[in-house]
């Protein structure tokens, strides 16, 4: 079973800035099989990027998505206040479990 | 308009039993995978299990196989969670949540505003 390792824990920074979020597989990922979900506080998780880098309906462009390996990147260019969430990272595809990775908190520094 | 609905959930001692419901509209459930996944501060966000019914697959993490199980409302478009046999690791707000593709390759494209399901005597 994959293990998704996301870092850092908080990331603290101004809007404006870009926010670099990584999410390390401990095994390969079949087809760059893996998305990225915000989550704002009392809601659910909005999806944001699948296979690695296409952007979900509704996803602004300053949020992008890349794969080298097994080390996945989100990447949100020029951060608005909106943008200051918690990330989650999440494998799929084949056979289940579905594995989401611990988080990222995006906070404004 | 896609919108996904959960109802069912509460407080219920260990060893008992609650069910869930997921009731969808804008969509078909025939035409999509539905998931349910569970989240705490314990576990993180945590896949339970999907439905497939054009496929006939359901599927159900290791941690509630042989507790859980999933019925249909075929007037209703929606569907069910039963919980069984419940512990207080099962304690969690519950999401049921739409997948991209029928065949449930598993990209969660809408979600429901979650259920709160509370383990505990």
């Amino acid at each position: 079973e994959i293990v998704l390792t996301q870092s850092p824990g908080t990331l603290s920074l101004s809007p404006g800035e870009t926010a670099t979020l990584s999410c390390r597989a401990s095994h390969r990922i079949t087809n760059t099989y893996l998305a990225w979900y915000q989550q704002k506080l009392g809601q659910p998780p909005r999806l944001l990027i699948y296979g690695a880098s296409s952007r979900a309906a509704g996803t602004p462009r300053r949020f992008s998505g890349s794969a080298s390996g097994t080390d996945f990147t989100l990447t949100i260019r020029g951060l608005e206040p909106e943008d200051f969430a918690v990330y989650f990272c999440q494998q799929y595809g084949g056979s289940p479990p579905h594995i989401f990775g611990q988080g990222t908190k995006l906070e404004i520094k | 308009e896609v919108q996904l609905v959960e109802s069912g959930g509460g407080l219920v001692q260990p060893g008992g039993s609650l069910r869930l419901s997921c009731a969808a509209s804008g969509f078909s459930i025939d035409d999509h995978a539905i998931h349910w996944v569970r989240q705490s501060p314990e576990m993180g966000l945590e896949w339970v299990a999907e439905i497939t019914w054009s496929l006939s697959r359901i599927n159900f993490a290791d941690s509630v196989k042989g507790r859980f199980t999933v019925s249909r409302d075929y007037v209703q478009n929606s569907l069910h969670l039963q919980l069984s046999s419940l512990r207080p690791e099962d304690t969690a707000l519950y999401y049921c949540a739409r997948d991209m593709s029928q065949e449930g390759l598993g990209v969660l494209d809408f979600w429901g505003q979650g259920i709160k399901v509370t383990v505990s005597s």
